[in-house]
């Protein structure tokens, strides 16, 4: 079975300065990670993935994520917050050729002034 | 390139009402799924078709949710008769299928039920 946990349900940072979200994932063979994004009132966004080339994914909005095996985790990052990253992101996880994503609980994002 | 479309955005139903929700996935993708994602809580799959063929769906409540896919192109999820625990955003989402390809989302539909 694969799960996912993000620590952390909501996270507050002041603008300009890093933002980490956490996100440690259990499975049984090579995970696909992913990380989406939800503005209020939106459908999910992709930010990055990881799918087994680069352990460094860079994604859109200046986001990245590093894939650490030996930590099981999949930690998301941007060096300079900004008023715009407010948001719900979610972790997530694929394994097995279904494809079927399974999803964490979520980490609220507010950037402060 | 258009994206998933939903419809309807937002309904508001009585307890033991049906209602129904239709998605239009991106124009070529094979794999279409529908998701619930409850306040508070990560999206959890209910069903994943592939065409018009049912892959996934053993989180569905079947003995009152349905999901049908004709033509392997549209798809409405239904719900009947609705209880209070059904209160939940229905996302849909399609790819093109292969392991790891994203995901693509909607907008979500976004049901209460009093």
């Amino acid at each position: 079975a694969q799960s996912v946990t993000q620590l952390g349900s909501h996270v507050s940072v002041s603008e300009g300065a890093l933002v980490l979200l956490r996100c440690n994932y259990s499975s049984s063979v090579p995970p696909y990670l992913f990380w989406y994004v939800q503005y209020p009132n939106q459908g999910l966004q992709l930010l990055l993935k990881y799918t087994s080339a680069a352990t460094l994914v860079k994604g859109i909005n200046g986001f990245e994520a590093e894939f650490k095996k030996s930590e099981t985790s999949f930690h998301l990052t941007k060096p300079s917050a900004h008023m715009s990253d407010a948001a719900e992101y979610f972790c997530a996880v694929t394994t097995g050729g279904g494809n079927k994503l399974t999803f964490g609980t979520g980490t609220q994002l507010k950037v402060e002034l | 390139e258009a994206g998933v479309a939903q419809s309807p955005r937002y309904k508001i139903i009585e307890k033991r009402q049906s209602v129904a929700f239709w998605c239009n996935p991106i124009s070529g993708h094979a794999t279409l799924y529908w998701y619930q994602q409850i306040l508070g809580q990560g999206p959890k799959l209910l069903i994943q078709f592939q065409n018009n063929g049912v892959v996934d769906d053993s989180q569905l409540p079947k003995d009152r949710f349905s999901a049908e896919r004709l033509k392997g192109v549209d798809s409405t999820l239904k719900i009947q008769p609705a209880k209070l625990e059904d209160s939940a955003v229905y996302l849909c989402a399609s790819n093109s299928g292969p392991r790891g390809e994203t995901q693509y989302f909607g907008p979500g539909t976004r049901l209460l039920v009093l």
